[in-house]
């Protein structure tokens, strides 16, 4: 059965600081997918990024970075120089090939002080 | 990018009445949908898979009596819920594949906050 683990329930960090939210995974299949949704108070699922199990690649896209480490299961995700617009509840999630499910971690709310 | 709508966005009703929450997929063809359900702090819970043209998969612990789905087009799915309760106030998201994208690909809602009195 396929889990994530996200936690931290929540963080708050000024406004310029860096921040990581940490996401732990469980999986039997050896092909995967995982995912970094953003809810914001509105409730819309912004989708961040996808990663397949074999891509271990880290990624920065401006001022979001992930880091996927297989050998942790892990898919960390860092936003630097945070910003008050970066306030949100962070889902990370998984899907196993074959499966189309998406499951959620319990999600990280993040508030960033002015 | 892939669009997905719910209509409606916000709506409150007496208890013991049903309410029925559509999702479209408005640029693309969609075989199947997923409804989820989100209570106020909490994660999203998968209900069920919506698959057009044939009856909806429900999870585990969700009653089907109770959330009635229909996907009678590659662009509609509906998510009734009848008799409803209090207990049944939450945040109901959707999602659709597409038909001609990756497998894993899901295109979210805005997501239909249901309030019942």
């Amino acid at each position: 059965a396929q889990k994530v683990t996200q936690a931290q329930t929540e963080i708050s960090v000024v406004e310029k600081e860096d921040v990581t939210l940490d996401c732990v995974y469980e999986t039997r299949d050896t092909t995967y997918y995982l995912f970094w949704y953003k809810q914001p108070p509105s409730g819309e699922l912004v989708f961040l990024i996808r990663r397949n199990s074999f891509d271990e690649q880290n990624e920065i896209s401006g001022r979001y970075s992930w880091n996927f480490q297989k050998s942790t299961s892990s898919f960390n995700f860092t936003i630097t120089a945070s910003q008050v617009v970066d306030s949100a509840v962070y889902f990370c999630a998984l899907s196993e090939k074959g499966n189309e499910k998406l499951t959620f971690g319990t999600g990280t709310r993040l508030t960033i002080i002015p | 990018g892939a669009v997905v709508s719910q209509h409606p966005s916000r709506v409150i009703c007496k208890s013991g009445t049903s309410v029925k929450i559509e999702c479209r997929s408005l640029d693309f063809q969609a075989t199947t949908m997923f409804w989820y359900r989100q209570f106020p702090k909490k994660s999203l819970m998968l209900m069920a898979t919506s698959n057009e043209g044939s009856k909806a998969t429900y999870e585990q612990g969700v009653e089907k009596d109770k959330f009635l789905i229909n996907h009678a087009s590659l662009t509609l799915s509906t998510l009734t819920v009848t008799s409803a309760h209090p207990e049944d106030s939450s945040f109901y998201i959707c999602s659709a594949r597409d038909l001609g994208g990756l497998m894993y690909e899901q295109y979210f809602g805005p997501g239909t906050r249901l309030t019942v009195t």
